[in-house]
């Protein structure tokens, strides 16, 4: 058990729907990384926030946001979903801004119907 | 643009054998290393790291050896078994840029 904890675990919707994923992060951990796992490309980086403020940017599509709050957990939306978004959701923790040493929560897999 | 990848997708092992996972990364800037083991159904639990100023880093059966002058990381585990079959990663970063994973090699241990 990593210390990550993410909601929910299974998600099931359709297409043009939105959705929220919400992720805790390790206790003392300012840090909060989003991730997109699919089978044909493997895990992408989404979005870092540190102690509430966006840090970093990766192949995050217009139709996701995210934002951490003040006690720190994070939630990603997706809206306006498509079938191509149905993947593996993780959220990842760390101490400082730096990236190292992330530490994954359970995932929420997504289904798009 | 840049890119970190794994040489052999699926590595078949004996339990009691020792297993060797390759990484080729080809940012030269890199400067840290990861190697997380990701099972079926759960999110990627970090196993070890490297810094750039190192070649050798040791853990609990677990090695990771980097080259910087071939750009190349391996991952290697002593005495392999069946708890070790998943999927693994290696990751780089440089500086305070993103982490950048590869696309993961399944090693599969059989009793």
């Amino acid at each position: 058990d990593s210390g990550v904890t993410q909601t929910p675990k299974h998600l099931i919707t359709a297409t043009g729907q939105r959705v929220t994923l919400r992720c805790s992060p390790r206790s003392g951990d300012l840090s909060v990384y989003w991730y997109q796992q699919s089978l044909d490309q493997g895990l992408q980086f989404l979005i870092h926030y540190y102690n509430g403020e966006e840090r970093a940017k990766g192949n995050i599509l217009e139709r996701f946001s995210a934002q951490q709050f003040p006690d720190l957990h994070s939630e990603l939306n997706l809206s306006s979903l498509e079938l191509g978004d149905s993947a593996l959701y993780f959220c990842a923790s760390s101490v400082e801004a730096s990236q190292e040493t992330q530490y994954f929560g359970p995932g929420t897999r997504l289904l798009v119907l | 643009g840049e890119s970190v990848g794994l040489h052999l997708p699926t590595l078949s092992v004996q339990e009691g054998d020792n297993s060797i996972i390759n990484c080729a990364y080809s940012n030269s800037a890199s400067d840290y290393f990861i190697w997380y083991k990701q099972e079926s159904g759960k999110g990627p639990q970090f196993i070890i790291d490297i810094r750039s100023n190192m070649d050798k880093r040791q853990g609990q059966r677990v090695t990771v050896l980097l080259n910087k002058t071939v750009k190349h990381l391996s991952l290697q585990i002593a005495a392999t078994q069946p708890g070790d079959s998943a999927v693994y990663f290696c990751a780089e970063i440089s500086g305070y840029s993103t982490l950048t994973f590869g696309k993961g090699t399944m090693l599969l241990v059989s009793p």
